[in-house]
């Protein structure tokens, strides 16, 4: 059963780089039939599409924070993850990594399965 | 304010069909299919209609979604206590090119 876990700080200071990682079991973030993303949603608020990729192919990066973002892989440890620099108050957010399938569409929106999320201050 | 208009709440009695509606444009609702995901108390969200008509297995026939032009709806019969959550849309935006969200809407089951 696949399963997405996100780890990292909980506490980042303004100015400074947030980095959180999404640890992946049951499924490989090279399975090119999948796609893999980070989403975030602040305190009381709506869900916001930061970026996803395709293994070893496609990715895509929402435009106003493509300077601030980067998402990695490491295929060894089966993690991907996200660093988001020069953060702000606004950067607070729950950040969730979540698994996607295409199914025939280029919108990265059919994600089926997503960590519980990590709730980060700045 | 999102680009994906949704009512910010919506209530029903158990039993009871609702629909949530999603507002949108020509560049996103109108050539684009429409997702709707559903986030319970504290946790994280789930997909519960892709393809703007498809339901993945697992979610109950209870929900439906539908499109029609520039807004799409999702439809809850034989509303339960455990359906109170909250629902957002989601669509590519041809424009932005990017995917967008709408705000969201709270159900309360009353």
């Amino acid at each position: 059963q696949l399963q997405l876990q996100e780890s990292g700080p909980g506490l980042v200071k303004p100015s400074e780089t947030l980095s959180l990682t999404c640890t992946v079991s049951g499924g490989s973030i090279s399975n090119s039939r999948y796609f893999w993303g980070w989403i975030r949603q602040p305190p009381g608020k709506g869900l916001e599409y930061i970026g996803s990729f395709h293994y070893g192919a496609s990715s895509y990066y929402k435009s106003s924070l493509k300077s601030r973002v980067t998402i990695s892989t490491d295929t060894s440890k089966n993690q991907f993850s996200l660093q988001l620099t020069s953060v702000t108050a606004a950067d607070t957010a729950a950040y969730y990594c979540a698994r996607g399938d295409p199914n025939g569409s280029s919108s990265w929106l059919q994600l089926e399965s997503w960590g519980q999320g990590i709730l980060v201050t700045v | 304010q999102s680009v994906l208009t949704q009512p910010p709440s919506a209530s029903g009695t158990p039993g009871q069909r609702i629909t949530i509606s999603c507002s949108g444009s020509s560049s996103n609702i109108r050539g684009n299919y429409v997702y709707w995901y559903q986030q319970l108390p504290g946790t994280a969200p789930k997909l519960l209609i892709y393809k703007s008509t498809e339901r993945p297995s697992g979610v109950p026939d209870r929900f439906s979604g539908s499109k029609s032009g520039t807004s799409a709806s999702l439809a809850i019969s034989g509303l339960r206590s455990e359906d109170e959550a909250d629902y957002y849309c989601a669509a590519w935006d041809d424009s932005l090119s990017g995917p967008i969200f709408g705000g969201g809407t709270k159900l309360t089951v009353l």
